[in-house]
């Protein structure tokens, strides 16, 4: 089976912009959740989705948002781009009956 | 709220000795999982060993152990026959069994290994 797949794998955007970082999952696995990973902060839970519906929400403000297809797949987006925004986004996949499993992460820049 | 601390920044052991990282967690909670991540330079985070809350007994993995002290919240993990592989960055992580899926780690313990 292909692993949970990130892309694009590097990314550098202007403060002011969006971006929308993909996660495909592990095939048959229903949830994805993402966690931003920075120096300062560590690795936080951003959210969590499953069967298309966000099940949990982490301490984030309203300009990170995400979003799950019937297939699975998620996208994250982060509008309005901040200089603290930059990160090593991961992605993690599980079904209901194993751990999760993290792709290799998007590294976003902001300058 | 739950929080999971790691007091140890960086960590050094020998090539074919054993090391034991430290975590230990806050949480009312009576059941949950522990787990230990390891992320090497390629950034993807790999699952070392989980260890369930009501199991007594410790969790292994090969060359990986865990001490579990669910009374003193302290959840360890000790890596046998250190192997250049091993150098990484170990997080400690917790969740809890309900259905969300959300996990909180700890800060991070960089391992070197000495060739």
């Amino acid at each position: 089976k292909a692993g949970v797949t990130q892309t694009p794998r590097y990314l550098i955007k202007t403060r002011g912009q969006q971006v929308t970082l993909s996660c495909s999952p592990i095939s048959g696995h229903r949830s994805v959740s993402w966690y931003q990973q920075t120096p300062g902060q560590g690795l936080q839970f951003l959210f969590e989705y499953f069967s298309e519906t966000q099940r949990n929400k982490g301490n984030f403000p309203g300009r990170f948002s995400g979003r799950q297809f019937s297939n699975s797949r998620s996208e994250m987006n982060v509008s309005t781009l901040e200089l603290g925004d930059s990160a090593l986004y991961l992605c993690a996949s599980r079904d209901l009956n194993t751990e999760a499993f993290f792709g290799q992460g998007t590294r976003l820049t902001v300058v | 709220a739950q929080t999971v601390t790691q007091s140890q920044p960086e960590m050094s052991v020998q090539e074919a000795e054993t090391v034991t990282l430290s975590c230990t967690y806050d949480t009312s909670e009576s059941d949950y999982y522990l787990f230990w991540y390891k992320q090497p330079p390629s950034r993807q985070m790999i699952l070392v060993i989980r260890q369930e809350a009501y199991k007594q007994q410790n969790a292994t993995e090969n060359r990986f152990s865990v001490n579990f002290q669910k009374a003193a919240k302290s959840f360890s993990l000790k890596i046998s026959d250190s192997q250049l592989g091993d150098a990484a960055m170990y997080f400690c992580a917790y969740r809890r069994t309900d259905s969300s899926y959300k996990l909180i780690f700890g800060s991070g313990t960089r391992l070197l290994v000495r060739p």
